[in-house]
Order: structure tokens, then sequence, then C-alpha cells
């Protein structure tokens, strides 16, 4: 697995777009970078993931750098249910063993 | 996304017992596995429940102390056995899915306490 960074914690209003860094320098080129997050009390929830270009779903955006060396998921216009641990993992391409970090404590304010 | 059921969703334990924790899910997967994670901490990978052979332990964890049954392609059981107060800890089971190779939807959880 490729190591990750992520700041241990963010805020952010509510109806504005959260951003959430992922710094993972030592990617190999076929890894996908994948984000998960984890809502108190609950199960982790698949959100998206990339290998090189820009990826959108129902969920967020993906945003790769053309280096691959980080990436940003973007919640366009967070809610308060959107207050989670938010995980970025770099799985490698043959591992299906996730390995997560301590993440990012994101807090959506009213 | 898989329909993923853990059973119990929590449970309180005395030290030295058992307990049996199940994972069923809606249709049938390749690929599950068994995390814990302790209060305050991330996840941990306990193991890969293989189907019609012995689950591989990640580092740190044993099959004597976690027991894993795979009887088929929707069900898994994960045993927490002798248990101590450091077991006290959420369980969860996740499926893969062909979303990603390494796409995983996850259980709810069972919220393990040991006294």
């Amino acid at each position: 697995d490729a190591k990750t960074t992520q700041p241990p914690s963010m805020d952010c209003a509510e109806g504005r777009a959260a951003n959430l860094p992922c710094n993972h320098s030592t990617i190999s080129g076929n890894e996908y970078v994948y984000w998960y997050r984890q809502i108190h009390s609950q199960g982790p929830q698949y959100i998206i993931h990339g290998l090189k270009n820009n990826e959108t779903n129902e969920m967020a955006s993906l945003i790769i750098t053309e280096d691959r060396k980080s990436s940003t998921l973007i919640l366009p216009h967070a809610t308060l249910r959107d207050t989670a641990v938010y995980y970025c993992i770099a799985p490698g391409g043959s591992a299906r063993q996730l390995t997560f970090g301590s993440g990012t404590q994101l807090t959506v304010l009213p | 996304s898989a329909v993923i059921s853990q059973k119990p969703s929590r449970d309180i334990c005395q030290r030295g017992t058992s307990l049996t924790i199940q994972c069923q899910v809606d249709s049938q997967v390749t690929m599950m596995f068994w995390y814990r994670q302790q209060p305050g901490q991330s996840l941990t990978l306990i193991a890969t429940a293989n189907q019609g052979s012995e689950a591989t332990y990640e580092s740190g964890f044993v099959i004597d102390k976690f027991p894993i049954s795979r009887p088929n392609l929707t069900f898994s059981t994960l045993t927490v056995s002798n248990m101590s107060p450091e077991d006290s800890s959420i369980y969860l089971c996740s499926v893969e899915r062909t979303r990603g190779p390494d796409t995983q939807y996850f259980g709810p959880g069972t919220r393990l306490t040991v006294l």
C-alpha cells in the first residue's frame, strides 16, 4: 500500500463545498486511490475511486493531480449528515486488503 | 451496493468467554473480510474469509483467537475466543463487489464490550 497523509480535522459550513486533501506521493502507476467515510457508530461507506482521471459520482468528485501524488475529495454542497471521518486509501494493484489510516474528521457546521 | 447484516449488533461479555459474530450478505460474493476497530482507533484488518478453505490472517491475528468460518458465498462467522477487556472493539465484516478491484462494502458492525 502507498502511504497516505491527511489532515486530522477540517470544518466546513453547511451548503459550502468541502475539499478534503490527501497526499500519496509514493503511489505507483497502477494503484487506485479510494475514498471511504465512516459516520459515527456506522460501518465505513465507499465514496469514490480513481486512477488518473478526475471522477464524479452522485456523492462526490475526485480530483487527482497529474503527477498522481495527491488528490482532493470534493463534496460540492456539504450537509450536516456529511460529518464523518474520511479515509483516503491507496491499497495497491493486487492487494485487496484495505489499510485504514487515521483519516480526516470533517465537521459540517450549521 | 450489497446489503450486509451482522448479528449481534452489540453484546456485553464476561472475561474468558467466547462470542461468535455472524455476517450475512444478500448476494453471493467472492471476498469477505473481518476488521476490528478499537475505541477511538481506525480499522484494522483481521483476516480474509475464504470460501472452502482456511481464512488468511493478518500479522498479529491468529486462528486460535479469531476462528473464522465461511461455509458459503453469502455467510461468514468470526469468533472472538477467551475474551479479555482488550478485545472490546467494534467488529466489522466487509465484502468486495465488482465496482472496483478494491471496493468494499461494510456491515454495520458488532460492538463488543468485555468486562
